[in-house]
């Protein structure tokens, strides 16, 4: 089955903690991101790679970091997580290309720091 | 700097009540714009892709469609499965912009 997956599901940490969200998709697709979604602000986009290796920031990127060494995999990591992390963290990925290239979503991540 | 906007926040209707929801947008370079599903507590789900102004397509109960400042999304005669909160994204360069969904409710 077509899919992206992320662990841990759910995860409450304290402040400095450092913790890693892992994201893998089994589509053999070049791009994947990281997404929160907060109450009134909606997704909003951490940072993307388009391929092996190529990482670059979405509107969001302070405090976290993300490697893309193999292609199906995209972690997503907070090095000292603090209280405003606390959010729902959706990894998804997509072919690059001009035609149907909708982004499949992961089920998501309810992270509460504390 | 772009820009999503979606309309209503909220909606309710009755069980066969047609409706329209909007997305206006300002990106430099539109490569995209994209409607999804949210169910609460899942991921969104891929719904339609437009391309240029002009371009509808359609879905069972759903129509959406295209103008170079505006997306509406047409459902109609909606059912009670049909609640979720539905999600418009622009592509601009690869960096996706989300709005903050419009939260519909089909009531019986």
């Amino acid at each position: 089955e077509a899919q992206v997956t992320q662990n841990p599901r759910y995860l409450i940490t304290v402040t400095g903690k450092k913790l890693t969200v892992t994201c893998s998709q089994n589509m053999n697709h070049e791009y994947m991101s990281w997404y929160r979604q907060d109450p009134g602000l909606g997704l909003r986009q951490i940072y993307y790679s388009m391929n092996v290796e190529v990482t670059d920031k979405g509107d969001v990127p302070e405090g976290y970091k993300v490697s893309r060494k193999e292609k199906r995999n995209f972690p997503l990591i907070l090095e000292s997580p603090s209280p405003n992390q606390t959010s729902l963290y959706f990894c998804a990925s997509s072919p690059l290309g001009d035609s149907s290239y909708e982004q499949y979503f992961g089920p998501g991540t309810r992270l509460t720091v504390t | 700097e772009d820009q999503v906007t979606q309309s209503p926040e909220a909606l309710r209707l009755q069980e066969g009540e047609s409706s329209s929801l909007n997305c206006s947008y300002t990106v430099s370079g539109l490569r995209g714009l994209f409607w999804y599903r949210q169910d609460p507590g899942k991921g969104p789900e891929f719904l339609f892709t437009l391309y240029s102004a002009g371009e509808e397509k359609e879905k069972e109960r759903l129509k959406a469609t295209l103008t170079k400042k505006e997306s509406f999304l047409h459902i109609t005669a909606p059912k009670p499965e049909d609640s979720a909160t539905y999600l418009c994204a622009v592509d601009g360069t690869y960096k996706y912009i989300f709005g903050t969904g419009t939260r519909l409710k089909v009531l019986a």
